[in-house]
């Protein structure tokens, strides 16, 4: 298994309060991804990032930032939690952007 | 975002059968992944496939690029119950450095 782990793995949060959910790796890869993952939709970026302090927006990014201040931490921040962010929140690493990803286990993120 | 049509959406089969499902799109892809994802975990590479035309095994599982790099198929022979659980394919677009798009899964039962 690759060494990705996220925290935390399930969060209860009131709408219009800040999140942050955190993924680590101990592979030293050098792209993280997160993505959201919804009944009915595959997998979708929200960010990724290419080095440290070195990101780009996803597909779905409006709503979301993201912080990578290490190699082995990618952070995302829901500034002002809505209700159409309750997912379940995957984050990926990859050697290369053209190359496979591996998955964390994920986190579930419901916005009441 | 980009379409990628999995079929079946669901499959119900009796253990020791064959499998198969499919993953199209309209545009070009330069790169093909197919992943397992078991409920509440994050899913798991199976295969990687980057040439058109690539045939690529993972023991019972058999990963095919299609020809006209629109479509990637994925076959699972002599099926067990731990086959259960829903199978992804991704896309890489045909210019490399782009992202990564999802299917949204087939489902996979395998009745003892």
């Amino acid at each position: 298994d690759a060494g990705i782990t996220q925290s935390p793995r399930h969060k209860v949060t009131e709408t219009g309060t800040p999140v942050t959910l955190r993924c680590h790796q101990t592979e030293n890869h050098r792209y993280m991804y997160w993505y959201r993952q919804d009944p009915g939709h595959g997998l979708r970026l929200i960010h990724y990032s290419y080095g440290v302090k070195d990101t780009d927006k996803g597909e779905v990014s409006d709503g979301y930032s993201v912080s990578r201040s290490k190699t082995e931490d990618f952070l995302l921040t829901l500034e002002s939690a809505t209700s159409s962010q309750t997912s379940v929140y995957f984050c990926a690493i990859s050697l290369g952007l053209d190359y496979e990803q591996y998955f964390g286990p994920g986190t579930r993120l419901t916005v009441t | 975002g980009q379409q990628l049509n999995q079929s079946p959406q669901s499959m119900f089969i009796q253990e020791g059968e064959d499998v198969s499902m499919n993953c199209t799109s309209s545009s070009i892809f330069n790169t093909w992944l197919w992943y397992k994802q078991d409920p509440g975990e994050g899913p798991v590479l199976l295969i990687a496939l980057y040439k058109a035309g690539e045939l690529t095994s993972n023991g019972r599982l058999t990963a095919q690029f299609g020809i006209t790099r629109k479509d990637s198929f994925l076959n699972i022979s002599a099926s067990i119950p731990s086959d259960v659980g829903i199978y992804f394919c991704a896309g890489q677009l045909g210019h490399t450095g782009n992202q990564f798009y999802f299917g949204t899964g087939t489902s996979l039962t395998v009745i003892p």
